[in-house]
Parts: structure tokens; C-alpha cells; sequence
């Protein structure tokens, strides 16, 4: 089975950063992706690591450490839109289809 | 635009009535998956269909079912309906090989009265 753990909800200031954690414990592993989701809208696809490291896109990174089954999603200079949900998936393995299990999402307040 | 359309956006019915849920992937993606997301909960995974076969199958209840026809579209059944079920129903797609992400539809929400 597949179990992936995040806050319920953080807190932050416009401006500042701020670093959303995820872990999991997977049966199978192919790779860990952050969405970002508005209330009642889409998830969007934030980025995506497959081998350990620091993967950085803009004002996102996102690490990965796979013994350790632990990623976060660090948001830089953090603007009013960014407050939303941020979602952490496991990809499982291609014999098994390569789904995307969800974990709960954070819910990210950006106060001014 | 993700490239994947779900239709209807809204749909409001009865207990105990079916409802078809329909969605259309992105052009090439042969990989479709279905989730469900009550209010404040996550993406729960229901289903999963690569290229017309059920793939990988999630805690989809006996009273929902799915398919992907040849044209890769795919349409979720819900039959017998409950309050519980008012949800958003979100549909994704992806290639199905390669380790890309799953692009979303817009969702379907579903109101049970």
C-alpha cells in the first residue's frame, strides 16, 4: 500500500518563504510530483523528482530523498496567489499501472 | 488549458438515480484516471485505464464503474446514489509511459439532493 503524510495547513507572510514537507512509505516508487490546486479548480502540476536532489523551477524547488521516503516544496518570495492547496503524489510502478496517489494537501495561507 | 475536458462541469440529481460522467483526454495520452474529492478531503483514487483496460483500480465502490472506448474517451457510471457521493469528480490524463505528469480536467461537481 501507500501512505503519504503532509501538514493540514501552514501559515506565511507575502514575501517570505516557506517549505511544505511530504513523506511517504510506498510499496513502489516511480517518481514524486507537487500540484497546486485553487479551491474548487484543477490540481496544476508544480514539478516532479524521480532521482534524490534539489529540483528548481522559478520561484519553486522541489527536493527528493528517496532512502528517507521525504520530499519538500520550498516557494520562494511568496505572493497572495499562492495561497491554495499544495498536493504531494507518488507515482507507483508501471507494472501497476503508474497511478498517482495523493497525499491530503496542505492548505497554504499567504497573509500580507 | 490542460487539454482534458470532463463534461458536464455541474450536475445536480437525486438519491438513488445514475448519473455518466464523461471525459475526454489530451490528444496522444492513452492513460486515463478517475479521482474523487469531497469537500475538504484529497484526491482519492477510483480507476485507472491505459489504452481501453482497466489498469489499477482504487476503493471505487461496487455502485461505481468505468470504461475507456476506442477513441480513449472515458465515462464514469454512478448508480444507486448517496448523499456521501456529492463530490468533485476530477478525471486526468497522461501518456502512460514515461514518467510524466497527469494533467486534469476541470472536474465534474456532483450534488446529491
Amino acid at each position: 500500500g501507500q501512505n503519504i503524510d503532509q501538514p493540514t495547513e501552514m501559515t506565511a507572510t507575502e514575501g517570505a518563504i516557506v517549505q511544505i514537507n511530504c513523506t511517504y512509505q510506498t510499496s513502489g516508487f516511480n517518481g514524486l510530483f507537487w500540484y497546486q490546486q485553487h479551491a474548487g479548480e484543477a490540481p496544476t502540476f508544480l514539478s516532479y523528482n524521480v532521482l534524490d536532489g534539489l529540483e528548481e523551477k522559478g520561484r519553486f524547488s522541489s527536493f527528493l530523498s528517496r532512502s528517507k521516503g521525504y520530499s519538500y516544496l520550498l516557494l520562494k518570495e511568496l505572493q497572495m496567489k499562492d495561497s491554495a492547496s499544495y498536493l504531494c503524489a507518488v507515482r507507483g510502478p508501471w507494472n501497476q499501472g503508474g497511478k498517482l496517489i495523493f497525499g491530503q494537501g496542505t492548505e497554504l495561507s499567504v497573509k500580507p | 488549458d490542460s487539454g482534458v475536458t470532463q463534461t458536464p462541469k455541474h450536475l445536480i440529481t437525486a438519491t438513488g438515480q445514475r448519473v455518466t460522467l464523461r471525459c475526454s483526454p489530451r490528444s496522444g495520452d492513452l492513460s486515463v484516471y478517475w479521482y474523487q474529492q469531497s469537500l475538504d478531503q484529497g484526491l482519492q483514487f477510483l480507476i485507472q485505464y491505459y489504452n481501453g483496460e482497466e489498469r489499477a483500480k482504487g476503493n471505487i465502490l461496487e455502485r461505481f464503474s468505468a470504461q475507456q472506448f476506442p477513441d480513449l474517451h472515458s465515462e464514469l457510471n454512478l448508480s444507486s446514489l448517496e448523499l456521501g457521493d456529492s463530490a468533485l469528480y476530477f478525471c486526468a490524463s497522461s501518456p502512460g509511459t514515461g514518467n510524466t505528469e497527469a494533467f486534469f480536467g476541470q472536474g465534474t461537481r456532483l450534488t446529491v439532493v
